[in-house]
Parts: C-alpha cells; sequence; structure tokens
C-alpha cells in the first residue's frame, strides 16, 4: 500500500471551503485514494474516494492530480461539525489492508 | 453500506485480566479487521479476521496477546489478554464488503479500553 503524507493540522473558518490535500507520490496505477474523518474518537468515517478522475458526493469533491501523485479533498462550505482528523488513504481495492497514516486535523472556527 | 455493532462500548478493567470485544455486522462480509487507536495516535492495524482460518497478524501483534475468532461470515472476536495500563487504547472493528470501485471499508463505533 502507498504511503501519504498529509498535513498534521488545518484551520478554516466556517462557510469557507476547506481544502485538504494529500501526497501519495509512490501510488500505483490499481491503487485507489480513500479519504475518511473520525470526529471526536468514534470510528472514521468514509467520505469518498477515486482512482483518476475527480469526485463529487453529497459531503465533498476529491481533486486527484493528472499525475496521480497527489489529491485535495474539498469540503465545500465546512462547519463546526466538520472538525475532525481527516485520513487521506490509498490502497488496492481487493488487497483489503488498509494502512492508516496520521491524518489531519481539521479545526473549522466561527 | 454495512452496520457495525461493537460492544462493549467502554470497559475499565484491571491488569493482568482480559476482555473480550464482539464485532456484529448486519451482512456476511469476507474480510474483518482490528485496529487499535492509542491516544492521540492514529489508527494501527492488528490483524485480519479470516472466516475459517487463523487470523493473519501484523508486525508487533501475536497471537497469544490478542487472540481472534470468526465463526462465520458476520461476526468476530477480538480478545486483549493479561492486559497492562499500555492496552489502554480504542479498539476498532471494520470491514470491508463490496469489490472494485465499490469497495470501501466500514468501522464500527470502537471500544474504549481502560487498564488500570
Amino acid at each position: 500500500d502507498a504511503k501519504t503524507t498529509q498535513p498534521p493540522s488545518m484551520d478554516c473558518a466556517e462557510g469557507r471551503a476547506a481544502n485538504l490535500p494529500c501526497n501519495h507520490s509512490t501510488i500505483s496505477g490499481n491503487e485507489y485514494v480513500y479519504w475518511y474523518r473520525q470526529i471526536h474518537s468514534q470510528g472514521p468515517q468514509y467520505i469518498i474516494h477515486g482512482l483518476k478522475n475527480n469526485e463529487t458526493n453529497e459531503m465533498a469533491s476529491l481533486i486527484i492530480t493528472e499525475d496521480r501523485k497527489s489529491s485535495t479533498l474539498i469540503l465545500p462550505h465546512a462547519t463546526l461539525r466538520d472538525t475532525a482528523v481527516y485520513y487521506c488513504i490509498a490502497f488496492n481495492t481487493g488487497g483489503f489492508k488498509t494502512i492508516f497514516g496520521a491524518g489531519t486535523r481539521l479545526f473549522v472556527k466561527a | 453500506s454495512a452496520v457495525i455493532s461493537q460492544k462493549p462500548s467502554r470497559d475499565i478493567c484491571q491488569r493482568g485480566t482480559s476482555l473480550t470485544i464482539q464485532c456484529q455486522v448486519d451482512s456476511q462480509v469476507t474480510m474483518m479487521f482490528w485496529y487499535r487507536q492509542q491516544p492521540g495516535q492514529s489508527l494501527t492495524l492488528i490483524a485480519t479476521a479470516n472466516q475459517g482460518s487463523e487470523a493473519t497478524y501484523e508486525s508487533g501483534f501475536v497471537i497469544d496477546k490478542f487472540p481472534i475468532s470468526r465463526p462465520n461470515l458476520t461476526f468476530s472476536t477480538l480478545t486483549v489478554s493479561n492486559m497492562s495500563p499500555e492496552d489502554s487504547s480504542i479498539y476498532l472493528c471494520s470491514v470491508g464488503p463490496g469489490t472494485g470501485e465499490n469497495e470501501k471499508l466500514f468501522f464500527g463505533s470502537g471500544t474504549q479500553l481502560s487498564v488500570l
């Protein structure tokens, strides 16, 4: 599984877009990029995932660079409830084993 | 999606004792995983629970300390044996239903363990 690196923490103003970067420079062609978040020691919650194309769902958007070496999770209108630790993971579906990095602690401020 | 029930949600235990954590899924899943999250840290994979065979442990984790059962496709247990204060952590069960691009991990709410 590819190693990912994320900034340890970020701040965002409530109502503004939160852009969380992730580097996965050693990602292989069959590895997807997944994003999860963990709020206050609850179980991690799935947000979004993608392989090559940009993806959007009701929670967020995922922008993957053309060379797939990095990606950005976008929360379009951050709220206080989005304060959490966000994990970027790259792994091979079918391989199942998921390795978590340190994640980014996002603070959304009023 | 998969709904995971994990029990107990929290416990306080004395050193030297053992605790068994249960993980029940509302659908049959091939793979179940157990993670540990020490205070202020990220998640660390303990083992993969395989139905019908022994669990596969990650480096630094051994069966004698963390025995795992997987009697069927919807249930697994993790036992933390001979506990010490260093075992105080959140223990999380996760499953990976779906295939291909629809595959994603789902997590239980975790078991907060404190060892005195």
